[in-house]
């Protein structure tokens, strides 16, 4: 079975700009969550969409949103890009969400200069 | 605040030791705890994961220890090869507890390196 897909794998972006970034999850999985990594601030939950409905969120600003699609394929988006928000954006996926494993993704490298 | 503190930061160990990362977490109500493996360039690969009913779980070289009183719980690795240096990082989630799941909260990570 194919694992977490996420592209693209690397992304540099200019500041003020906006970015979309795309998640496949493993077939079968309906849940699709979002995190953040940075050397600063390590591993950090965004979102969770299940069922294309946002379940969780965590605490970052309404410049990132995300969605969830009818295939349970998912996208988040960036607007207003700072450079704070360089970093590392991981995709995992689950059967049901938060009550299951999750399994990640290989990340999307975004770098805003 | 729903915190997961991790240590040691870094770690060397020679190949055949054991070493243990530890992680302590402050929340009561997180119920199930994974640990990550993460290689550079690659995503975190779930290794192992238990849930609060159990003290001791293990799954091939690596095992979880729990100690809920303490919040407290360890992933010690048996016979460390040189394949396992990687960066590990402990999680706590309300697995169970259906709606207002905030997700995986992750400690800050432990570099380990094995030496041959």
């Amino acid at each position: 079975k194919a694992g977490v897909t996420q592209t693209p794998r690397y992304l540099i972006k200019t500041r003020g700009q906006q970015v979309t970034l795309s998640c496949s999850p493993i077939s079968g999985h309906r849940s699709v969550s979002w995190y953040q990594q940075t050397p600063g601030q390590g591993l950090q939950f965004l979102f969770e969409y299940f069922s294309e409905t946002q379940r969780n969120k965590g605490n970052f600003p309404g410049r990132f949103s995300g969605r969830q699609f009818s295939n349970s394929r998912s996208e988040m988006n960036v607007s207003t890009l700072e450079l704070g928000d360089s970093a590392l954006y991981l995709c995992a996926s689950s059967l049901q969400g938060q009550l299951s494993e999750q399994y990640f993704g290989p990340g999307t490298r975004l770098t805003v200069t | 605040q729903q915190q997961v503190k991790q240590s040691p930061q870094s770690l060397i160990v020679q190949k055949g030791g054991i070493p243990i990362i530890n992680c302590a977490y402050e929340n009561t109500a997180f119920d199930y705890f994974p640990w990550y493996q993460q290689f550079p360039g690659k995503g975190p690969a779930l290794l192992i994961a238990i849930r609060p009913d159990v003290s001791e779980k293990k799954e091939g070289r690596f095992t979880i220890s729990f100690n809920k009183s303490a919040k407290q719980f360890s992933l010690h690795i048996m016979d460390s090869q040189p394949g396992d240096s990687a960066t590990y990082f402990c999680a706590a989630s309300m697995g169970y507890s259906g709606g207002g799941a905030d997700g995986l909260t992750f400690g800050k990570g432990t570099h380990l390196i094995i030496q041959p």
